[in-house]
């Protein structure tokens, strides 16, 4: 089975400094893996996905991940912070399951942007 | 905005009882995908439809059931209520072109179901 681990269950950082979300991923085949952002009380909005096309993925809102096979990582990464940044990040990998794929979600990053 | 829309946004009930959710897929999507976010959890996967046939379930109890319509919305209903069930479900949708693998899913705001 797939499964991702996010290393830090809490980052906190200030305004105007990088955010670094950490990844690691197990996966017996080439995976697909996602990162998706919840702001409170909202639903789930994509940032990025790679598929094997590029190791180095742009999302939405400057933020970007490399995906490194030789280390297992997919870290999420932003040169700098914003306040609206703050809310919880999940890193995510695609499975096939019963004809269909499942999306499988680690644990969840709160991410803390303070002044 | 995904386009992916939920209803009803909130919902109370009482242990035993039974609750339909809805979903409405983004336009042009043909695939929906169910997950139960408990709280201070990741989502997790409940099961997942295609040309309205359940297609890939996770680790839930039969009580936990689904219907896709033709034309691509759907239910989520579940039976016999317990107060575990109480948490955030999401619905997502996707479009399926050829193999499932690496489709992304775009997410809907979720009903906040609460067991009392």
């Amino acid at each position: 089975a797939q499964s991702v681990t996010q290393l830090d269950s809490h980052v906190s950082v200030s305004e105007g400094t990088p955010v670094l979300l950490r990844c690691n991923y197990s996966s017996s085949y080439s995976p697909s893996l996602f990162w998706y952002v919840q702001h409170p009380n909202k639903g789930l909005q994509l940032l990025l996905k790679y598929t094997s096309a590029a190791t180095l993925v742009k999302g939405i809102n400057g933020f970007e991940a490399e995906f490194k096979k030789s280390e297992t990582s997919f870290h999420l990464t932003k040169p700098s912070a914003h306040m609206s940044d703050a809310a919880e990040y999940f890193c995510v990998v695609s499975e096939l399951t019963g004809g269909g794929n499942k999306l499988t979600f680690g644990t969840g990053t709160q991410l803390k942007v303070e002044l | 905005e995904t386009g992916v829309t939920q209803s009803p946004t909130h919902l109370i009930k009482t242990r035993g009882q039974q609750v339909t959710l809805r979903c409405s897929s983004q336009s042009g999507h043909n695939t929906v995908s169910w997950y139960q976010q408990a709280l201070g959890q990741g989502p997790q996967f409940i099961f997942q439809y295609y040309r309205e046939e359940e297609n890939g379930r996770g680790n839930f109890p039969p009580r936990f059931s689904g219907l896709q319509f033709p034309n691509y919305s759907s239910e989520l209903n579940v039976n016999a209520l317990e107060l575990d069930d109480s948490a955030l479900y999401l619905c997502a949708s996707s479009l399926r072109v050829g193999g499932a693998l690496g489709e992304t899913q775009y997410f809907g705001p979720g009903t906040r179901l609460l067991v009392l």
